[in-house]
């Protein structure tokens, strides 16, 4: 069965570096998005991605991420200059339509900044 | 904030059949009912969904009340791996993202 692949599973970084996550989404999907969740605290979305576009992104996505799709098969969550508030699991996640469809998601990358 | 509501956690024996709640009454008749579970760290992982008929597939079985503000996820033979966190979700019909609430905390218990 087709799953969401993320790499790395683990990124330890220095506050101010940048990181970049990767996520290989299902083959046949067209849409893409990008969750995180705090220890302890909710799934929250971050931004969604269509036809090379941000098709919705919510008030944490600010100008310190950015998201990108460099070939057929990656797409990539840029953090430009960390925090030590970005300390997350960042979950990637596909559909094959946008508005009610079926979400698939990756196991997530633990991303800790120090 | 999620249009759903669910008890913050609940207990079932193993072998027994797990029901989870969910309340959502402001649901539109287009709208549909998402499950997802959350098995510590995680990824989500897709469950189920339905619109207006009771579903069933090799994970679980949704069934939604007729006036549809509420419905109720089961297990039918729970097992230890079922211990998780689940996540009733009502997506927006004009948005794409999902919002996620706390969910129920299910643990399974030997």
């Amino acid at each position: 069965e087709p799953e969401v692949t993320q790499t790395p599973s683990h990124q330890v970084t220095q506050m101010g570096q940048e990181v970049i996550l990767r996520c290989v989404p299902i083959s046949n999907h067209l849409y893409f998005y990008w969750y995180r969740q705090i220890l302890g605290q909710k799934v929250e979305f971050l931004v969604s991605f269509y036809n090379n576009e941000i098709s919705e992104k919510s008030e944490i996505f600010d100008d310190q991420f950015s998201v990108e799709r460099p070939d057929g098969s990656n797409f990539t969550l840029k953090i430009r200059s960390t925090k030590l508030e970005d300390s997350a699991m960042y979950f990637c996640a596909s559909s094959r339509g946008d508005i009610q469809e079926t979400q698939y998601f990756g196991p997530g990358t633990r991303l800790l900044v120090l | 904030d999620a249009k759903t509501t669910q008890p913050t956690s609940m207990d079932c024996a193993e072998g027994r059949a797990a029901n989870l709640p969910c309340n959502h009454s402001t649901i539109s008749g287009n709208e549909y009912v998402y499950w997802y579970r959350q098995i510590h760290s995680q990824g989500p992982q897709y469950i189920i969904h339905g619109l207006k008929n009771n579903e069933t597939n090799e994970m679980a079985s949704l069934i939604i009340t007729e006036d549809r503000k509420s419905s109720t996820l089961i297990l039918p033979h729970a097992t230890l791996r079922d211990t998780a966190v689940y996540y009733c979700i009502v997506p927006s019909d004009y948005g794409q993202n999902f919002v996620f609430g706390p969910g129920t905390r299910l643990s399974v218990l030997p």
